[in-house]
């Protein structure tokens, strides 16, 4: 079946650093991928999409993109923000489902 | 614009108590879900609603059912809470128009003791 696979948090960054969010997805046909966020207390917002192969999708400085080959969708940001501290979640969706099948989430804390 | 609205906020229950979660959209979307988030699990898809007359079974929807009233609103119910039950629920709704990408409410924090 389908599935996503993120990297165990939390990762814990100081401010201006580079960071990496590993996610891999699992999926029979041509899966949308996404990144939705968290903040503390909210519910979750989309941050960037990508809807087929080589997609770059970018956002508030976060970017990642959709690699076939590799069945990836990594998430990067060249210099994070303590703004930035919360849960990333990894999510697919089917065209032919109305459903998106979520990763586990990666927390992120950004230290000043 | 409200997108997703959820009620309550927050809840105690005890175990073998009823109660319904309520959710409604105002983006004129078909399709409703409802989740459940629980630490180191991430989200899991409870009943989605595809469009409005119609319900299914997500991944874990044992111990609740849930309503399609209208297209605006689809809620959840607990029959007899349970302190598995414990969690932080969400519901989303999204449109054909809107790619998979689905729109969250803000959550219910529920606790059963």
């Amino acid at each position: 079946g389908n599935s996503v696979t993120q990297m165990e948090g939390p990762v814990t960054l100081s401010e201006e650093a580079f960071l990496t969010i590993n996610c891999t997805y699992t999926a029979t046909g041509y899966p949308s991928l996404f990144w939705y966020v968290q903040y503390p207390g909210e519910g979750l917002q989309l941050l960037l999409k990508a809807t087929k192969a080589d997609d770059k999708g970018s956002n508030k400085g976060f970017e990642a993109t959709y690699r076939k080959e590799t069945t990836s969708f990594h998430l990067e940001k060249g210099s994070v923000q303590v703004s930035d501290s919360a849960v990333y979640f990894c999510a697919l969706g089917m065209d032919s489902s109305y459903k998106l099948i979520f990763g586990s989430g990666t927390r992120l804390l950004v230290r000043p | 614009n409200a997108g997703v609205t959820q009620t309550p906020k927050f809840q105690v229950l005890k175990t073998g108590q009823s109660m319904t979660l309520q959710c409604a959209q105002d983006m004129n979307h078909n399709s409703m879900y409802w989740y459940r988030q629980d630490p180191g699990m991430g989200l899991r898809l409870i009943y989605y609603s595809a469009s409005e007359g119609t319900t299914d079974k997500g991944e874990v929807p044992n111990g609740y059912n849930v309503s399609r009233l209208n297209k605006r609103e689809f809620s959840l119910r607990l029959e007899s809470a349970a302190p598995s039950q414990t969690s932080v629920y969400f519901c989303a709704s999204s449109s054909r128009d809107s790619g998979t990408e689905a729109f969250f409410g803000q959550g219910t924090r529920l606790t059963v003791v």
